[in-house]
């Protein structure tokens, strides 16, 4: 069974940093795409990151380009997101997602979940 | 970036009733079209994937079509744990992008 479990949310100040991180188990890690979406209260979905299987490459939403940089450790079967620059507009549950990997089509995409980190960026 | 519009962006209905959501994407996706249902607290549930394809144990009143830039979601008869958002996902390409979500609320 695919389990994501996400650590690393909480409190933090404008302009200071945060690591998230990821464990992903059920299936075999290194082989998918990895993503985080994120919601702030009351408001929609937004994608913030992926990395990729492979070579690991890596894409940001705009809101987040430069002061995000998302990670893995295909060893410990662990995706990241270091945060930092940190603003009120950040504040947001953090969901980690499995994506896709090399030839599967679209039941490969945003099947798996987890349950969500918290952060809240507050002076 | 493919932009997602989602309409409506809420709706009150009653149980029974069937209901349409729908996104427009501003350039096409094939059927890199994805739809969740997302409920108070919980995490957003996949319903559709492919446009048109069920998600395994989604009831069969669940229903997407489409492909390119029009897609719809259809409920067919509304049940007391449909009240939820649903929101559309496109991953044709960089950026993904959902759209705005639609609530739908009991009548």
């Amino acid at each position: 069974e695919v389990h994501l479990l996400e650590s690393g949310g909480s409190l933090v100040q404008p302009g200071g940093s945060l690591r998230l991180s990821c464990l992903g188990s059920g299936f075999t890690f290194s082989d998918y795409a990895m993503a985080w979406v994120r919601q702030a209260p009351g408001k929609g979905l937004e994608w913030v990151s992926t990395v990729l299987y492979g070579d690991g490459g890596t894409l940001y939403a705009d809101s987040v380009k430069g002061r995000f940089t998302i990670s893995r450790d295909n060893s410990k079967n662990t995706m990241y997101l270091q945060m930092s620059s940190l603003r009120a507009d950040d504040t947001a549950v953090y969901f980690c997602v499995k994506d896709s990997r090399a030839y599967c089509g679209g039941e490969c995409y945003y099947a798996y979940w987890g349950q969500g980190t918290l952060v809240t960026v507050s002076s | 970036d493919v932009q997602m519009t989602q309409s409506p962006s809420a709706m009150s209905a009653s149980v029974g009733d069937s209901v349409t959501i729908t996104c427009r994407a501003s350039q096409g996706v094939s059927n890199y079209l994805a739809w969740f249902q997302e409920k108070p607290g919980k995490v957003p549930k996949r319903l559709i994937y492919g446009a048109s394809t069920l998600e395994s144990g989604v009831p069969s009143r669940f229903s997407g079509s489409g492909s390119g830039t029009e897609f719809t979601l259809t409920i067919s008869s509304l049940q007391p744990e449909d009240f939820a958002t649903y929101y559309c996902l496109q991953h044709n390409s960089y950026p993904r992008t959902f759209g705005q979500g639609t609530k739908v609320e009991i009548k």
